[in-house]
């Protein structure tokens, strides 16, 4: 059984452009969510999403950032319009239905110009 | 609200001492516990939980964590800190929802081994 994955591993973008950013949850997990790290901080929680639903989109900046998790599909983090502030380590997570334990991706680390 | 805090956002310690770091917890109902380990440029790695099955618990790579109700603690150990412990280290902490969960993490403690 793979593990969570996230594509790409690093990402390049210059001031205005957009980010995409891809999470593939391990099989059989219904749950995703996304996670940013600021540099020399620690996790902050942004979304979370099952299959065609955001459940909780609390930490989700307001302007620029969006998620879904298509019915088919991985799940996809944009973000539009990029700034430098937006650089960091984006983490994705799934978890199945009732379970605490989440299983992280290896991250992708989004560098703005 | 639960939320998690790391004293020390930097320990470091020699090769073969005794890995002590620090994370009390702030929950209303009984919590699930983490500890997560993050070495450079990678992602998140867990080495422990707490589910309330026993309140010490074992993780990989020899280090344990004692659940302790009475400090709202959750401290990490490792008898005898190895150079490849060196990494970020996450406290967290999991909030509930009817079906799953987000997880609140703390600051973090960055270990570091003396030779």
């Amino acid at each position: 059984n793979a593990g969570v994955m996230q594509n790409p591993r690093h990402l390049v973008r210059r001031r205005g452009q957009e980010a995409r950013l891809r999470c593939s949850p391990m099989k059989g997990h219904s749950h995703v969510y996304w996670y940013r790290q600021l540099p020399e901080e620690g996790l902050k929680f942004m979304v979370y999403l099952q299959k065609e639903n955001i459940i909780d989109e609390s930490g989700m900046p307001k302007e620029r950032f969006s998620a879904e998790f298509p019915k088919e599909g991985p799940s996809i983090l944009r973000i539009q319009q990029v700034v430098r502030g937006d650089s960091a380590a984006y983490f994705c997570a799934s978890s199945p239905p009732r379970v605490q334990e989440q299983f992280f991706g290896p991250g992708t680390r989004l560098t703005v110009l | 609200a639960q939320s998690v805090t790391q004293l020390g956002s930097h320990v470091s310690v020699s090769e073969g001492a005794l890995v002590l770091l620090r994370c009390n917890y702030s929950s209303s109902v009984p919590p699930y516990l983490f500890w997560y380990v993050q070495y450079p440029n990678q992602g998140l790695q867990l080495l422990l939980k707490y589910t309330s099955a026993a309140t010490l618990v074992k993780g990989i790579n020899g280090f344990e964590a004692e659940f302790k109700k009475s400090e709202t603690s959750f401290h990490l150990t490792k008898p005898s800190a190895h150079m490849s412990d060196a990494a970020e280290y996450f406290c967290a902490v999991s909030v509930s929802y009817s079906s799953a969960s987000k997880i609140i993490f703390g600051s973090g403690t960055r270990l570091s081994i003396r030779p």
